[in-house]
């Protein structure tokens, strides 16, 4: 079993603020760094896989950052809008399974 | 994209009934699926891993004889909560990886989720 957290549980934020939030993972044995969004009455939705240290990726006003020596991952939302309203959830693959944090819910208030 | 669906939506059901929920993966093969539960404010829980054409492999504490499943075809499982009982309510979520991708490299696709209520 692989320990990812999430941080914060929660978040709320006005409508064309930026924000960002965290995910930390084991960095011992590193494999990859899944992050999904996750919007109500939806499906859970892929945004990245990270594999390499330092690996920076971006989706329009997403975007992730890597550290796999601290073991911890960022997200950032650039001009936060209320369609960004989701959990978002970052994941670790075990054997054959991924290990999946509580989630950050973020809600954008118009 | 990858569409995994998920059938039903949500159901409720007396207690001490059988419920099968459906996992299919719409447009690509997957010989393996999984079946996560979500208990309130918590995170998604492995609670087996289903194998095509062979035994599910279920994590620590989940029950096999309770939460039955089924993976007869690359593109279809089957999670059977037998004699369901309150306690079981949850909501149940089924996801798939692709064939053809490595196990970490490769996303899950995720169907919408069954939210099951046990009177």
């Amino acid at each position: 079993i692989l320990n990812v957290e999430q941080s914060p549980q929660s978040l709320h934020v006005q409508e064309g603020d930026s924000t960002n939030f965290t995910c930390s993972f084991p960095s011992s044995n590193f494999y990859a760094l899944h992050w999904y969004r996750w919007e109500t009455a939806k499906s859970p939705e892929a945004l990245f896989v990270m594999t390499l240290n330092g690996d920076e990726k971006k989706k329009g006003r997403i975007s992730a950052t890597l550290n796999t020596k601290e073991g911890y991952s960022y997200l950032y939302i650039k001009g936060s809008q209320p369609e960004d309203s989701a959990t978002y959830l970052c994941a670790s693959p075990g054997a054959n399974n991924l290990f999946f944090g509580t989630g950050t819910r973020l809600t954008v208030i118009p | 994209g990858a569409v995994v669906s998920q059938h039903p939506s949500w159901v409720i059901c007396k207690s001490g009934t059988s419920v099968k929920i459906e996992c299919r993966s719409l447009d690509f093969q997957a010989t393996t699926m999984f079946w996560y539960r979500q208990f309130p404010k918590q995170s998604l829980m492995l609670m087996a891993t289903s194998n095509e054409g062979s035994k599910a492999t279920y994590e620590q504490g989940v029950e096999k004889d309770k939460f039955l499943i089924n993976h007869a075809s690359l593109t279809l499982s089957t999670l059977t909560v037998t004699s369901a009982h309150p306690e079981d309510s949850s909501f149940y979520i089924c996801s798939a990886r692709d064939s053809r991708t490595s196990r970490a490299r490769g996303e899950q696709f995720f169907g919408p989720g069954t939210r099951l209520t046990v009177l």
